[in-house]
């Protein structure tokens, strides 16, 4: 069982470009989720799914998209990326939006936008 | 606007102590609250879990309190061990399947 996996685990980006981060899990589970994580700022949801098929905006959406490609994957688009897209980003999954999942979390992939 | 705090500054204990943790929330009457641990360059690992309806869950040498009017989680390790040393977040969620993490507080105990 590999858990939560992410690519890459760096990347280094100019200022405009696209990039698409992987996630997969192997676990079953139903709802799986995007947060970056910044220093003092703790982590913050970016988007969620709560199930295959569905996609919903978290606190920090702008300048992202997502795709649920399949109940295992869901993966993170920037289209243009800008300095401030600078994060460690984090991919985590739970059995299911009900209350008291716990969240399992990848490795993160730290990206940096010059 | 929803705010989870919990203190910015590393705690520093001796191994064989106590350590607290404080988690303060604004704005928000969650159903649960969640306490993970997070090492250098690793994903947070989920702990434990408190309901509202609880006041205390133990877990080993691990306890959370939570308390809904002062709308406050301590986060107990007993005896505590250099291995202990991490950050720890605390989660809750916002009833409208949002989850809000707090910054951290980050744990060194020294042998």
């Amino acid at each position: 069982n590999a858990g939560v996996t992410q690519t890459p685990k760096f990347q280094v980006l100019k200022t405009g470009q696209s990039m698409t981060l992987q996630c997969a899990q192997d676990m079953n589970h139903n709802s799986m989720y995007w947060y970056r994580q910044d220093p003092g700022m703790g982590l913050r949801l970016i988007y969620y799914s709560a199930s295959e098929g569905t996609t919903d905006k978290g606190e920090v959406p702008n300048g992202y998209n997502v795709s649920r490609l399949n109940k295992r994957e869901f993966s993170l688009r920037l289209e243009s990326a800008a300095p401030s897209q600078t994060s460690v980003y984090f991919c985590a999954s739970s059995a299911g939006l009900a209350i008291g999942n716990e969240q399992f979390f990848g490795p993160g992939t730290r990206l940096t936008v010059l | 606007s929803q705010k989870i705090e919990q203190n910015s500054e590393a705690l520093n204990i001796q191994e064989g102590k106590t350590a607290t943790l404080t988690c303060n929330y604004t704005n928000y009457s969650p159903a649960y609250l969640q306490w993970y641990r997070q090492d250098p360059g690793r994903g947070p690992v989920f702990l434990l879990l408190i309901r509202e309806n609880e006041k205390e869950k133990r877990k080993e040498r691990l306890k959370v309190t939570f308390d809904t009017t002062l709308k406050q989680s301590l986060f107990h390790i007993t005896a505590s061990q250099p291995a202990d040393s991490a950050t720890y977040l605390c989660a809750l969620d916002d009833n409208f399947n949002k989850f809000y993490f707090g910054s951290g507080t980050k744990l060194n105990v020294k042998p």
